[in-house]
Order: structure tokens, then sequence, then C-alpha cells
């Protein structure tokens, strides 16, 4: 069973507007919230992070939104840009260590 | 080092040969994990680390599968009797506290054969 899923394997939008990613959760203890960037042949790369006592967090272009009640976050990146091609990955995590990953969207911005 | 190094980069191994995965975790960070992640997929957590200790390894696969940390630095992934289905790349992070981000490695991908 899958705890974090991401039900759309791939986003394409144009450069300058704004890309919305979104994950979903069913564990209800999971109480932190992470989403990385992976480019081809790199490991996955820290983007940004929320905590489950907030609901948006903020960080120059990337906003990430967690709604606790519908257990779904998303990611908004506003503008896009062409570099921000690459797979996002949501990740999520309880009392334990361990991140559980959805299997990852991946995102085009076209010039 | 500036960050997390895994060696090598590249490994083909004949099915039920025995390899050996290697971390180099961030100079003082604490935490090291380890995450399988086959095609298409996300990473899968195999185990988790804090110095030497082997905290959790709810994730490994099967018992052909061990880690460890001996001096709570760098971390050997260790997988026997390779099988085609251990095809995968394997992830080390490392992370300093915790409610901070871990840090990944490149990878290391591995091709049974």
């Amino acid at each position: 069973d899958q705890q974090v899923k991401q039900n759309s394997p791939s986003l394409s939008v144009q450069e300058g507007r704004i890309s919305i990613l979104n994950c979903d959760y069913t564990n209800s203890m999971f109480d932190y919230f992470l989403w990385y960037k992976k480019y081809p042949a790199e490991g996955p790369t820290f983007l940004i992070s929320i905590s489950s006592i907030k609901d948006k967090n903020e960080d120059g272009r990337f906003t990430v939104f967690l709604n606790k009640s519908a257990k779904h976050l998303s990611l908004h990146i506003v503008p896009s840009q062409p570099g921000d091609s690459a797979v996002y990955f949501c990740a999520a995590r309880s009392g334990s260590e361990k991140l559980v990953f959805g299997k990852g969207t991946k995102l085009t911005v076209n010039p | 080092g500036a960050g997390v190094s895994q060696s090598p980069r590249y490994k083909v191994a004949k099915r039920g040969q025995d390899v050996a995965l290697r971390c180099d975790p961030i100079s003082g960070h604490v935490s090291l994990f380890w995450y399988q992640q086959a095609l298409g997929q996300g990473p899968e957590f195999l185990t988790y680390f804090q110095n030497e200790a082997q905290l959790d390894k709810s994730g490994l696969p099967s018992d052909r599968f061990f880690a460890e940390r001996p001096e709570g630095s760098v971390s050997t992934l260790k997988i026997q009797r390779t099988q085609q289905e251990d095809s995968a790349v394997y992830l080390c992070a490392s992370r300093g506290g915790r409610y901070t981000e871990a840090f990944f490695g490149q990878g290391t991908r591995l091709t049974v054969v």
C-alpha cells in the first residue's frame, strides 16, 4: 500500500507560468513533509519542507501548501523556469526517522 | 567533504556475486540512511544509522542485505548472492539534526546480469 501518492507522472508548463505538483498521503501520523528535486544521474536535492503544524511555507519561487484534513499537499513554483525541469518527489515522515517517498512527477518547463 | 559521496557510481555484477557499496556522509552528520530506488519508482527506505548504531533495518528486503557503519562515519551496504531484482540505484543520505533535511549522494547504480 502506497502511503504517499503522486498521481500525475508528468506535468508540462510554459516558462513563466505556475507549476502545481500534487501529493496525497494516507498516514495521519505523518508530521513532516518534504519536496525533493532530482535531475538525471544525480541524487535527490532538498527543495522545501513543511511541518504538520503549519499550512504553508514559502521560499522564493517555491511554496508548499498542506491541507491536513484532506491529507493533501502541493508544491507551487512561480514563475516556472526551464531549469526547474526535473523529477519532483514528495516525501513524508512520522515519528520514525525514515522518509516515505511518492513515485515522483516529471516536470517539463517549456521555453 | 562538501557532500555525500558514494562509490562506485556504477556496478555491474553477475548473478550470485557479492557486492559492497560505500557511502561517505557529510562530516559530522550523525544520521545516515540507505534507500533503494527501482526504475520509475521513488526511493524506498532500507536502513538507518545513528552514529554506529543501526536503529532501523526494517526496509532491508532479505537477509542477503547487510549494512554497517562501524565507526559512525563511512557506511557500507553489502548485498550477498545478488539477484536480478536487486538491480536498482542505491542512495545514501546523511542528516545533521532531527528537523533538518537529509542530503543525498549521487547513488550507485547496480545492474545484476
